[in-house]
């Protein structure tokens, strides 16, 4: 089964700095979505990109998707110390309903 | 906001014991899903819930598993008998819309233990 992967697998940044992750994955997709996980708490929902999108924005978000590439990228800009969290993104395959995530990676923003 | 509840957020039971945990998802949701992580690494889908049936399951959600929604509001997951590899968080979600093509809303899951 697909799976997306992110890269890097952790990232360590100061305040006010932009943090791009990547996540790549290996199937046929119809959406692919963005969420956050503080520590021990559920995950939250960030954005979704539909694969006929290329870019997509919210707040200081900003999203790509490559389908020929088969991948995506997740900018935060002027990150803050409450962005440290792990970030994971999520695929679902042509034909199937289920959302299927990566492994996720930690972002710490330092003050 | 409405929000999904998960009940309890803690679990400790004995190895071969049943467990069922609880969720409430979002009222007007119609898809529900439970998904379990394990130290904080992958988040693994279990199984995917529409019109009173699963709609999807993975591997993972063999005969040990089983998924009801007993009244208009509540969705367990039950283990009959759990192993010590059963030990993770289980998350359930809801959406509006279906899988992958809505947002999903996730409780905040209950930490399941077993010894």
């Amino acid at each position: 089964s697909q799976q997306g992967e992110e890269d890097p697998q952790a990232l360590s940044i100061q305040e006010g700095e932009n943090a791009t992750m990547n996540c790549s994955y290996k199937t046929s997709i119809n959406n692919l979505q963005w969420y956050r996980q503080n520590s021990g708490r559920g995950l939250v929902h960030l954005i979704l990109i539909r694969s006929n999108e290329r870019e997509k924005h919210s707040g200081r978000l900003r999203v790509t998707l490559d389908t020929s590439k088969k991948s995506s990228s997740l900018l935060i800009t002027a990150s803050r110390a409450a962005d440290t969290a792990s970030y994971f993104c999520a695929t679902d395959e042509v034909g199937s309903e289920k959302l299927v995530f990566g492994k996720g990676m930690k972002l710490t923003v330092n003050p | 906001e409405p929000e999904v509840t998960q009940t309890p957020s803690h679990q400790v039971t004995q190895m071969g014991q049943e467990v069922i945990l609880r969720c409430v998802p979002i009222s007007n949701h119609l898809y529900f899903y439970w998904y379990r992580q394990i130290l904080g690494q992958k988040v693994e889908f279990l199984v995917s819930f529409y019109n009173n049936e699963i709609s999807e399951k993975s591997e993972i959600f063999d005969d040990q598993f089983s998924v009801e929604r007993p009244d208009g509001s509540n969705f367990t997951l039950k283990i009959r008998s759990t192993k010590l590899e059963d030990s993770a968080m289980y998350f359930c979600a809801s959406s509006g819309g279906q899988g992958g093509r809505s947002p999903l809303h996730f409780g905040n899951g209950t930490r399941l233990t077993v010894t």
